[in-house]
């Protein structure tokens, strides 16, 4: 079973707009949360990641916000540009490193 | 540094051949995992090798083998293939047991069982 839920599937989402996306997860074993960034054509690429200790993350536009109580987290993407259409992808993996996706969110931003 | 790369990038075989994907993780790295990309299931973890021994292992049938050699570098092996094996196949790489879990991905190989 999907053990990291990922919402929405995908949006659309106007140039200097923002871009949310949601996860949740269920096994409180994971400990680390990262965010990847997928092209066409391309490997996942390590956007931003985030720890449970820390409730917010930013670096440039792009912002994690986590809530341990309600085991969520969530991707912001500040000022949205047309080169962020792309698919992101959030996972969780506890201390042994095994990444668990979420099913992918695609994102368009329109000029 | 270089990243992590895979050879080959496009592969087209026939139901009940074998593949063998290779993946060259990037220097240091001591763990190499494999995954699995379809628009269905979405990305799918196989196994995990650190220092030669497989340590983690996803819920894939026993066709889907690999193995890692001293340098690092890794392949895994798909035996009797099945259509729905066609999919991107993911390696990534990371200094596990250095202090970050961060895992570093290749490109891909495109798998096409016909």
């Amino acid at each position: 079973q999907q053990q990291v839920k990922q919402s929405p599937q995908s949006l659309i989402v106007q140039k200097g707009g923002i871009s949310i996306i949601n996860c949740a997860y269920e096994n409180t074993a994971f400990d680390y949360f990262p965010w990847y960034q997928q092209f066409p054509g391309k490997g996942p690429a390590l956007l931003i990641a985030i720890r449970p200790d820390v409730s917010e993350k930013k670096e440039g536009r792009f912002t994690i916000s986590f809530n341990k109580s309600a085991k969520q987290f969530s991707l912001h993407i500040m000022d949205s540009q047309p080169g962020d259409s792309a698919t992101y992808f959030c996972a969780a993996s506890d201390s042994w490193g095994k990444l668990q996706f979420g099913a992918g969110t695609q994102v368009v931003v329109t000029p | 540094k270089a990243g992590v790369t895979q050879t080959p990038r496009y592969l087209i075989k026939t139901r009940g051949q074998q593949v063998t994907l290779s993946c060259s993780p990037i220097s240091g790295h001591r763990s190499v995992s494999w995954y699995q990309q379809t628009p269905g299931q979405g990305l799918q973890f196989l196994f995990e090798y650190f220092s030669e021994t497989q340590r983690n292992k996803g819920n894939f049938p026993g066709r889907f083998s690999g193995r890692q050699f001293s340098n690092s570098r890794s392949e895994m092996n798909v035996s009797t293939l099945e259509l729905g094996d066609s999919a991107l196949y993911l390696c990534a790489s990371s200094a596990w047991g250095e202090g970050t879990d961060t895992q570093y991905f290749g490109p891909g190989t495109r798998l096409t069982v016909l």
